[in-house]
């Protein structure tokens, strides 16, 4: 059972465009998402993290919606660059005292010149 | 200040045998998470530890896997008598507290 899933395994976009990365997740008790990055033979790289008690959070090119009522996420990044090209996998946590994160299987964004 | 550490990079191990993981947390940071990643999947988690406790196991097979975080030195992810299964990623992180986790480069098992 995938609590949290990402059903885009690829997108392609151009340079200075708009990426839309989208996940959604089944658990409702989920209290924080998080946004990461990675490249090939590394580990992920913090992006960006909401908690559900806001819908939008912003950090540069980087924006992350979150519609809770739909169990929905985006993260969007504006203006998209070549070296954003990188596996991005959406993330959910409980909360509380244990912060164990629960991924989705990734999405492979490709920023093209 | 130096990231989370891990070596080492590449283990190559034959059935049967044990492969011994390590991870030095950041500077400061007193959580660690161990998560496995297999081929095509995302992140899944096995353990959380705290100094000398493990607060949740949930994630880590009941037989030959075992996590430590000692009050001095690295935490280690010992798994013994390895299969071919066990062939992966594994990614340790750290946090101080609270929900941002930052990763170590990884450990890539090869069992032959």
């Amino acid at each position: 059972d995938q609590q949290v899933k990402q059903n885009s395994p690829s997108l392609s976009v151009q340079e200075g465009r708009i990426s839309i990365l989208n996940c959604d997740y089944t658990n409702s008790m989920f209290d924080y998402f998080l946004w990461y990055k990675k490249y090939p033979a590394e580990g992920p790289t913090f992006l960006i993290s909401i908690s559900s008690i806001k819908d939008k959070n912003e950090d540069g090119r980087f924006t992350v919606f979150l519609n809770k009522s739909a169990k929905h996420l985006s993260l969007h990044i504006v203006p998209s660059q070549p070296g954003d090209s990188a596996v991005y996998f959406c993330a959910a946590s409980l909360g509380g005292s244990n912060y164990k994160l629960t991924f989705g299987k990734g999405t492979l964004l490709t920023v093209n010149p | 200040n130096a990231g989370v550490m891990q070596n080492p990079r590449h283990l190559v191990r034959r059935r049967g045998q044990e492969a011994r993981l390590r991870c030095s947390p950041m500077k400061g940071h007193s959580h660690v998470y161990w998560y496995r990643q297999l081929p095509e999947e995302g992140l899944k988690f096995m353990v959380y530890l705290q100094k000398e406790n493990i607060i949740d196991e949930s994630g880590m097979p009941k037989e030959r896997f075992s996590a430590e975080f000692p009050k001095e030195g690295p935490s280690i992810l010992r798994i013994q008598q390895v299969v071919r299964g066990d062939s992966a990623a594994y990614f340790c992180a750290s946090s101080p507290q609270g929900v941002e986790q930052y990763f170590g480069p990884g450990t890539r098992l090869t069992v032959t």
